[in-house]
């Protein structure tokens, strides 16, 4: 089983529109967890950190359930500029080791 | 504040040659983590230092060796190279818990 599995898209979504990704992790010792973009051929960019109560940055919300394993990011009002595939991280206790699969490519049309 | 900045941007080298790769964290960040990139695939964890040693490794070749300097500065050797090699090499900083990685733009090389 891979440590992390996101559905890969593409998500084509008119601007305007809401939409959601998905992620699970297998890795139970994972302690902390991270939403990163990445542009096309591009490094890896925050976005925002992933809390048990949920958080929200502007347009972003994060929610993580760990008995789950499962953590998600919604994007609301979303932007051309959104245009990116999103990165779920978990992060593994102790190393810091931060672990990425393939992620989620988004394309926001006008 | 400067971020992760690395050298070269691109490096081009043939089958069985040496590459070496540069990066500098951002000024504060003790650990320095390396990253492979494929065409295609997801990020693959290869080296982790903090305060100039080597903390864990993923699962590479010996082949793929690096170190870390006094001002934490870190350096990223691949030695003979091979065409499977050819990816984006990222390196991340990190300060200490719980702050997360902030990467560089990365090296990208090509073997041919």
């Amino acid at each position: 089983r891979k440590e992390v599995e996101q559905d890969p898209g593409p998500f084509n979504v008119p601007e305007g529109a809401t939409v959601a990704f998905n992620c699970t992790y297998s890795n139970s010792a994972s302690q902390s967890f991270f939403w990163y973009r990445q542009d096309c051929r591009k490094e890896p960019k925050l976005l925002m950190s992933v809390y048990s109560s949920g958080n929200e940055d502007g347009r972003f919300t994060a929610q993580l359930n760990r008995a789950s394993q499962y953590i998600s990011l919604l994007i609301r009002d979303s932007k051309l500029s959104d245009s990116a595939t999103y990165l779920c991280v978990p992060e593994r206790a102790g190393s810091y080791q931060l672990t990425f699969g393939k992620g989620t490519k988004l394309s926001v049309i006008p | 504040e400067a971020g992760v900045t690395q050298s070269p941007t691109h490096l081009i080298k043939t089958r069985g040659q040496q590459a070496t790769l540069r990066c500098s964290p951002i000024s504060g960040h003790t650990s320095v983590y390396w990253y492979q990139q494929a065409l295609g695939l997801g990020l693959q964890f290869l080296l982790w230092y903090d305060e100039g040693e080597e903390r864990n490794r993923g699962n590479f070749p010996p082949r793929f060796s690096g170190r870390q300097f006094p001002n934490y500065s870190s350096e990223l050797n691949v030695n003979a190279l091979e065409l499977e090699d050819s990816a984006l090499y990222l390196c991340a900083s990190r300060r200490d818990a719980p702050d997360t990685q902030y990467f560089g733009p990365g090296t990208r090389l090509t073997v041919l």
